[in-house]
């Protein structure tokens, strides 16, 4: 099982449609990232949330960290919102506490059609 | 530009040679991370730096593969005796060292694909 699974795998939506990818962890975490990825491999940092939400225009991602889940979500969606979304952890487990690793999900890709 | 820049962005090269990609930091980032991507998955770590120091490496990173970050400043991942297996996006992510912790916002490079024929 992998450390950090996404839900869904891959979302196709009509412009204008709420759009809410999930985000579930297994380690013990410090900080969470949304990332964007466009095709072509540039990597985009969203968000990076450790308790409550954050906002920043069309995107909300939220976090729980009792639950250990995660939430991105895409009001209004528009075709230029069409990417990966990438969920990552930071993990301490193996590192003394100090440096840390990120931790990658695999992506959901969303499709966003006109 | 003043983010994080990454050259070649894409190298094709035959099984056994050698290929060196370098990435250009944030200029005031101290830590700097390789990780490799292949088709329909995340990232995985690769190595971490903070400042010219390795701090860590991944079990991945064969003894073919070596990281270097000289001055503190750029960095260099070459790989030996390239094989089909090591073809990739490798990305280079850069951050700033948080008062309390070494984690903290990454910001990333477009990455260097590489095609092993």
């Amino acid at each position: 099982k992998n450390e950090v699974e996404q839900s869904p795998q891959n979302l196709t939506a009509q412009e204008g449609e709420f759009i809410t990818i999930n985000c579930s962890y297994s380690v013990g975490i410090s900080a969470l990232h949304w990332l964007q990825q466009h095709p072509g491999g540039g990597i985009v940092s969203l968000f990076m949330l450790s308790s409550g939400k954050k906002k920043h225009g069309r995107l909300i991602a939220t976090i729980n960290i009792q639950e250990k889940h995660s939430s991105l979500h895409i009001t209004a969606s528009h075709p230029r919102d069409s990417a990966v979304y990438i969920c990552a952890v930071w993990d301490f487990r193996n590192y003394g506490g100090s440096q840390g690793n990120l931790i990658f999900g695999k992506g959901t890709k969303l499709s966003v059609k006109p | 530009d003043t983010g994080v820049s990454q050259d070649p962005r894409h190298k094709i090269t035959k099984r056994g040679q050698n290929v060196t990609f370098r990435c250009d930091p944030i200029s005031e980032h101290n830590r700097l991370y390789w990780y490799r991507q292949t088709l329909g998955q995340g990232p995985e770590f690769l190595t971490y730096f903070q400042n010219e120091a390795q701090l860590e490496k991944s079990r991945l990173l064969s003894d073919r593969f070596s990281a270097e970050r000289p001055k503190g400043s750029f960095s260099t991942l070459e790989i030996q005796r390239t094989e089909q297996g090591d073809s990739a996006m490798y990305l280079c992510a850069s951050g700033e060292t948080q008062r309390d912790s070494n984690t903290g916002e990454l910001f990333f490079g477009e990455g260097s694909r590489l095609t092993v024929l």
